[in-house]
């Protein structure tokens, strides 16, 4: 079965440039989630959207953060314009809500780099 | 908001030896998850813990959460290179949710 994906897996972009990463969930799952790994500050959840809705996008750093889930298999997050401070790597995750099993399905990361 | 440290933040063993990781959280936990990531992957998880004093195990890793629900360990048996990577902790927000925040990891590296 296929996993989630995740795509570009590498960006390299200059400040100001607009980025966007684009994820596919697990087939099935209602779940999605975007979080954002640095050396700094560890894995921090951006947003998390329910049955293609956003619930909870506290995590959004800022206005230049924008995600969308416009069904449920497909997922983008939008960084506009992108600055250096950025740079990490940025991962998607489904789960099927109500299991409660905590088993988030992770993908393999889009590593973004802003110069 | 809840935080979740862990300790060590590195470490660096010989194959065979015993480890443990601790993860401590500043709030009672609802649910306790270890994942690992292989570097440069994503993460994968390993076992869930949601009572207080329960204990699970996969192959050589023995996870543990403590009576008050506030702490939990990650012990792995006679290491192998294979255990190498970054164990992480996370935890729920409130039960019946999927929704988690992450420890800082502990990265491990098991040499022959």
């Amino acid at each position: 079965d296929a996993g989630v994906i995740q795509s570009p897996r590498h960006e390299v972009t200059e400040m100001g440039q607009e980025v966007t990463l684009r994820c596919k969930p697990i087939s099935g799952h209602n779940s999605l989630f975007w979080y954002r790994q640095t050396m700094m500050r560890g894995l921090e959840l951006l947003i998390y959207f329910n049955n293609n809705v956003p619930i909870d996008d506290s995590g959004m750093p800022e206005d230049r953060f924008s995600a969308k889930m416009p069904n449920a298999s497909f997922s983008t997050l939008k960084i506009q314009p992108s600055e250096p401070r950025d740079s990490a790597v940025y991962f998607c995750a489904s789960s099927t809500t109500g299991q409660n099993t905590g088993e988030l399905f992770f993908g393999e990361g889009s590593r973004l780099t802003v110069l | 908001s809840q935080e979740l440290e862990q300790s060590p933040q590195s470490l660096i063993v010989q194959e065979g030896k015993n480890l443990t990781i601790n993860c401590t959280s500043s709030k009672t936990l609802y649910g306790l998850y270890w994942y690992k990531q292989k570097y440069g992957e994503g993460l994968i998880f390993l076992m869930m813990l949601q009572k207080g004093g329960e204990e699970k195990s996969h192959e050589k890793i023995t996870a543990k959460l403590d009576e008050k629900k506030q702490q939990s360990s990650l012990h792995i048996t006679a290491s192998q290179p294979s255990h190498a990577g970054i164990y992480l902790c996370g935890a729920a927000q409130s039960y019946n949710t999927d929704k988690l925040i992450f420890g800082t990891g502990t990265r491990l590296q098991v040499f022959p």
